[in-house]
């Protein structure tokens, strides 16, 4: 069992939908639970960042985690083309040092107008 | 504020040659990651650096290597290159080594191996 698993998509909305974008891991140890997006030819950037479990809200953009579940979303309301991107999901252990930091391997998001 | 700088944007090489990469992290960090993004295998960690010492590496070999200077700034070398190693490598910067430390990533180098 991967340890991190990340449906790639491509998901294809319309322009004012709700996304939800999801990813699941085996390891109990983690304890931060981070999203990054990152657009064509630029690098990762970090979107969402939580601790343990919980709803976290910024903006349009909401992320969930269910610990007990082992799963994490990133939800999107109303979304717009320029929300078009890859979605990584990325996991961390309590007493981990940032190197230890786990990717999933990303979802392409496409929102068409 | 800037942030993490690399270059070249691009690179292109051919079997056996080697390619130096360079990152310069947001300022006041002391920690320098690098990691291969290869396409479908998402991020791979290769090195991090912190106060200029290599810290760990990720499951590559020895042919990739790198350092960090006194002003944090880091340097990335893959020697005998091979086609396999054509991704985009990215690096990173983080505050401080902590677990709580967030990374920022710059937009990467391109590298091509023909």
């Amino acid at each position: 069992q991967k340890e991190v698993e990340q449906d790639p998509g491509p998901l294809s909305v319309p322009e004012g939908a709700i996304v939800s974008l999801n990813c699941t891991y085996s390891n109990s140890a983690f304890q931060y639970f981070m999203w990054y997006r990152q657009y064509s030819r630029k690098g990762p950037e970090l979107l969402m960042y939580t601790y343990s479990s919980g709803n976290k809200e910024d903006g349009r953009f909401t992320a969930q985690v269910d610990k007990s579940s082992k799963y994490i979303s990133l939800f999107i309301r109303d979304s717009q083309p320029s929300d078009s991107a890859t979605y990584l999901c990325a996991f961390l252990g309590l007493t981990y040092n940032t190197d230890k930091l786990i990717f999933g391997t990303g979802t392409r998001l496409q929102v068409f107008p | 504020e800037a942030g993490v700088t690399q270059s070249p944007t691009h690179l292109i090489k051919t079997r056996g040659q080697q390619a130096t990469l360079r990152c310069s992290p947001i300022s006041g960090h002391t920690s320098v990651y690098w990691y291969q993004q290869a396409l479908g295998l998402g991020l791979q960690f290769l090195l991090w650096y912190d106060e200029g010492e290599e810290r760990n590496r990720g499951n590559f070999p020895p042919r990739f290597s790198g350092r960090q200077f006194p002003n944090y700034s880091s340097e990335l070398n893959v020697n005998a290159l091979e086609l396999e190693d054509s991704a985009l490598y990215l690096c990173a910067s983080s505050l401080y080594r902590g677990s709580n430390s967030p990374l920022h990533f710059g937009n990467g180098t391109r590298l091509t191996v023909t």
